[in-house]
């Protein structure tokens, strides 16, 4: 069963139109949500944490939101230089630790 | 400042081989962790360690092992290669173990791409 589903899988963007991307979790009693981005033959790339619902974080043209449920990217005005994959994560209890356990990713495309 | 270094970048084995692919990081952090990702998938644990000495499994352990005897290094070893081992690995660390609160995010270096044939 999978704890972290990233929606959508793909998703291509002309230059300057927003969108979100979205991160719904199961995991109950949230400890943290982390986004991260991936260019290819990369390894991920720390963005934001989000701790508690209601919480916004901004980096330039992305701002992470949190709710009870779900986590939303949201890319503003994107430019080619945004396409990547970007992957969501949370933390969940494991045997007295927590593991990051992350989502499949959503692949974005933004053309110019 | 280099940051988390993973070697080989790329490697092929043949079933049944053993080979110890690498990471060090040059950042005095406490918690190391090794990750595959495959098509399709989320990144998935293999091995975690808290600090030099202590190691401990992650989601899918089997067929791997690892070691930590000084902070810097956590080598990953594949005891005898099978064709499901084939995948990207990453190496992360972070300052702290992952915890509620802790402002403590990974940092991973660039992969070691494995085939098995």
């Amino acid at each position: 069963e999978d704890q972290v589903t990233q929606s959508p899988e793909a998703l291509r963007l002309q230059e300057g139109e927003s969108s979100s991307l979205n991160c719904s979790y199961t995991v109950s009693g949230l400890r943290g949500l982390f986004w991260y981005r991936q260019d290819p033959g990369k390894g991920p790339e720390f963005l934001f944490t989000l701790y508690s619902a209601g919480e916004e974080k901004e980096k330039e043209r992305l701002k992470a939101t949190l709710t009870k449920k779900e986590s939303f990217l949201h890319i503003t005005a994107p430019k080619p230089e945004d396409s990547a994959t970007y992957l969501c994560a949370v933390l969940r209890p494991s045997g007295g630790s927590y593991i990051p356990t992350f989502g499949r990713g959503t692949s974005l495309i933004v053309h110019p | 400042n280099a940051g988390v270094t993973q070697t080989p970048k790329f490697q092929v084995l043949k079933t049944g081989q053993s080979m110890t692919l690498q990471c060090a990081q040059d950042m005095n952090h406490e918690y190391m962790s090794w990750y595959r990702q495959d098509p399709g998938m989320g990144l998935r644990l293999i091995h975690y360690s808290v600090g030099a000495g202590i190691t401990d499994q992650g989601e899918v352990p089997n067929g791997y092992n690892v070691s930590r005897s000084t902070t810097e290094d956590f080598p990953l070893r594949l005891l005898s290669a099978a064709p499901s081992q084939t995948s990207v690995y990453f190496c992360a660390s972070s300052y702290s173990r992952p915890g509620p609160r802790k402002d403590s995010p990974l940092h991973f270096g660039n992969g070691t791409r494995l085939t098995v044939t």
